[in-house]
């Protein structure tokens, strides 16, 4: 089993419909990374969440942080097709590394 | 976007050949990483370096060597090709700790076959 895993693997949404995509750690989360991987592409850093009930916004993407539940989540609004692509989270392990999700692949419908 | 550079791009090669990937960063960042990413098994870390000279193996090493001359440089060697290494190859770079900022920013990828 993945030591973290993504919910939903996949995603169709219609361009305007709000989602959430899911990651869940089976180890204590000290810090959190979700990125945006375009197709065929490298992947872009979307933002870090560090401590229990953080949230943070960038446009119209909302990731939060719930520590005791190890488990974070991130929220598109309205969604557009520029935000089509796979959304990974990374989770911290200690000396510099990162471990990832299998990714969320999302589709917007127009 | 950072500055990070992969070559080549993509590569097919043939099995038991060696093969060299090159990342190179503008940044004068601490932490360089080696990644492969394949279908079922997401990202995961071949090697990394918190130094010139310094590296490390992560989950899925075997059969890769990795080499840091320089700060801005951080190679990965394939001794032998096999087709189970068949895949695309992310470098990634970070500032670390101790310039508190702890994300890490990726290359764009070489795509890696191995017939």
């Amino acid at each position: 089993s993945q030591e973290l895993e993504q919910s939903p693997q996949s995603l169709i949404v219609q361009e305007g419909k709000n989602l959430t995509i899911n990651c869940t750690s089976s180890k204590t989360l000290y810090g959190l990374y979700w990125y945006k991987q375009k197709y065929g592409e490298g992947l872009i850093f979307l933002m870090m969440l560090q401590k229990g009930g953080e949230e943070k916004s960038h446009e119209k993407i909302t990731a939060k942080l719930d520590e005791k539940k190890q488990q974070s989540s991130l929220h598109i609004t309205a969604s557009q097709p520029s935000h089509a692509g796979i959304y990974l989270c990374g989770a911290d392990r200690g000396a510099q590394k990162l471990v990832f999700g299998q990714g969320t692949r999302l589709t917007i419908n127009p | 976007d950072a500055g990070i550079t992969q070559s080549p791009r993509h590569k097919v090669t043939e099995t038991g050949t060696p093969v060299t990937l090159r990342c190179h960063q503008t940044e004068n960042h601490r932490y360089m990483y080696w990644y492969r990413q394949d279908p079922g098994h997401g990202l995961r870390l071949i090697h990394y370096s918190y130094g010139v000279k310094d590296t490390d193996k992560g989950e899925v090493s075997d059969g890769y060597s990795v080499s840091r001359s320089k700060t801005e440089d951080f190679l990965l060697t394939l001794e032998s090709a096999t087709s189970s290494q068949t895949s695309v190859y992310f470098c990634a770079i970070s500032p670390g700790r101790e310039a508190f900022h702890y994300e890490q920013y990726f290359g764009p990828g070489t795509r890696l076959t191995v017939t």
